[in-house]
């Protein structure tokens, strides 16, 4: 089975511009959750998608979104870019079926550079 | 709220040396407790898990056991090898409706020969 991918895995952006990443599952996982990894707060949780509906959110501002499609595979946008959101970004999936779960499976992240 | 604290890092052995890396964490309810590893230039890999109280969790000779009394999940192995540097990070996933990884701070372990 393939793994998870993401795309792009490099961005360049300048403050104030826009970015979507996209992420495409395991094949059958159904859920899909995004998380923001910097030395300075670690790894963070942003939000978790399932069968095209938000199940979870993090604590992060409304300038960063998601949506997911019926094909299980998730974008994540970030308007208004800010020096701050420079980070690798990570998407998991799973099966979501809770702790019954085999466990999320990461993809290799995109990495994100703000300047 | 839920939380996870991890042993401040790096951690520096010796190839064949005992390993402990402490985890406690702070949660409401029962929730799943995981080990992830992320090798140099690597992604995240699940390493273990365990989703009940006295559960243990084991791969590549790693272990760890959910401790309710003492909310706590230490990663222990016997024996490490150079090949085992990497950062570790200890995580929970509330029992809710859900996935989401609640994520320590991780700890560099580097192991030489």
């Amino acid at each position: 089975k393939a793994g998870v991918t993401q795309t792009p895995r490099y961005l360049i952006k300048t403050r104030g511009q826009q970015v979507t990443l996209s992420c495409s599952p395991i094949s059958g996982h159904r859920s899909v959750s995004w998380y923001q990894q910097t030395p300075g707060q670690g790894l963070q949780f942003l939000f978790e998608y399932f069968s095209e509906t938000q199940r979870n959110k993090g604590n992060f501002p409304g300038r960063f979104s998601g949506r997911q499609f019926s094909n299980s595979r998730s974008e994540m946008n970030v308007s208004t870019l800010e020096l701050g959101d420079s980070a690798l970004y990570l998407c998991a999936s799973s099966l979501g079926q809770g702790s019954n779960s085999p466990g999320q499976f990461f993809g290799p992240g995109t990495r994100l550079t703000v300047l | 709220g839920n939380s996870v604290t991890q042993m401040e890092g790096p951690v520096t052995l010796s190839e064949e040396a005992f390993l402990t890396i402490n985890c406690t964490y702070t949660a409401t309810g029962y929730p799943s407790l995981f080990w992830y590893v992320q090798y140099p230039g690597e992604g995240l890999q699940l390493l273990l898990k365990a989703t009940k109280a006295d559960d243990k969790g084991s791969n590549k000779g790693f272990e760890a056991t959910y401790r309710k009394e003492t909310t706590s999940f230490h990663l222990e192995k016997g024996s490490v090898q150079v090949s085992d540097s990497a950062v570790y990070f200890c995580a929970l996933s509330p029992h809710q409706a859900g996935t989401a990884l609640i994520f320590g701070k991780g700890t560099t372990l580097s192991v030489s020969s």
